[in-house]
């Protein structure tokens, strides 16, 4: 139990839609990360959220957005689904950012796209 | 950039058994490395990570991990397995800038009995 939850667990969408995928941190983390895990495959790093600003971002395009609130809860948001959007998307909070921070695990939104 | 490499897509073993799961990095700079565990249909559960100073890390569950510089590995061992560590089990590095891990491609480990 890391102590942070993400909501809905499973989801279902079509191509083109949009969707909202929402994680809650642990009560004093500034920092959230959030992450897409294909099938069978390691997680990839979308991008990270600093005191609500985004500090760095993978190799992901604009359509993938994301918010941080004062309350630390997050959003990650994807416009225009393609398929191969479908995955596992994990958030992670960390007491602040930096490279020796660990990093806690919410269980993860399984995003299905048709 | 940084990569992480885990030889190994699954590795099969009974129980009580020795494992060791393999794990290599590339890194310029400085590097910290973690190695989480995937439970089915489940986040990631921090085992051990790398910071600096000994070499040898231990962790949760009976695991420990050897930081070798030379070898560029970080692999994963556990003296004796139960069917509980039936999962699946990720290494990562984590930059110099500290805002990302880069995970490696998994290993499951299936315990048999």
């Amino acid at each position: 139990e890391t102590g942070v939850t993400q909501s809905p667990t499973h989801l279902i969408k079509t191509r083109g839609q949009q969707v909202t995928l929402r994680c809650s941190s642990q009560s004093g983390h500034n920092t959230v990360s959030w992450y897409q895990q294909a099938l069978g495959q390691g997680p990839q790093f979308i991008f990270q959220y600093y005191r609500e600003e985004e500090n760095g971002r993978g190799n992901f395009p604009p359509r993938f957005s994301g918010l941080q609130f004062p309350n630390y809860s997050s959003e990650l948001n994807v416009n225009a689904l393609e398929l191969d959007d479908s995955a596992l998307y994990l958030c992670a909070s960390s007491l602040t950012s930096g490279s020796q921070e660990t990093q806690y695990f919410g269980p993860g939104t399984r995003l299905l796209v048709l | 950039a940084q990569s992480v490499t885990q030889l190994d897509s699954q590795v099969p073993v009974f129980e009580e058994a020795p494992v060791e799961l393999r794990c290599n990095y590339s890194s310029s700079v400085s590097v910290y490395l973690f190695w989480y565990v995937q439970y089915p249909n489940q986040g990631l559960q921090l085992l051990l990570k790398y910071l600096s100073g000994s070499t040898l890390v231990k962790g949760i569950n009976g695991f420990e991990a050897e930081f070798n510089k030379s070898q560029t590995s970080f692999h994963l061992r556990k003296p004796s397995v139960h069917i509980s560590d039936t999962a699946e089990y990720f290494c990562a590095s984590n930059n110099n800038a500290g805002n990302m891990l880069t995970f490696g491609g998994g290993t499951r480990l299936m315990v048999k009995p």
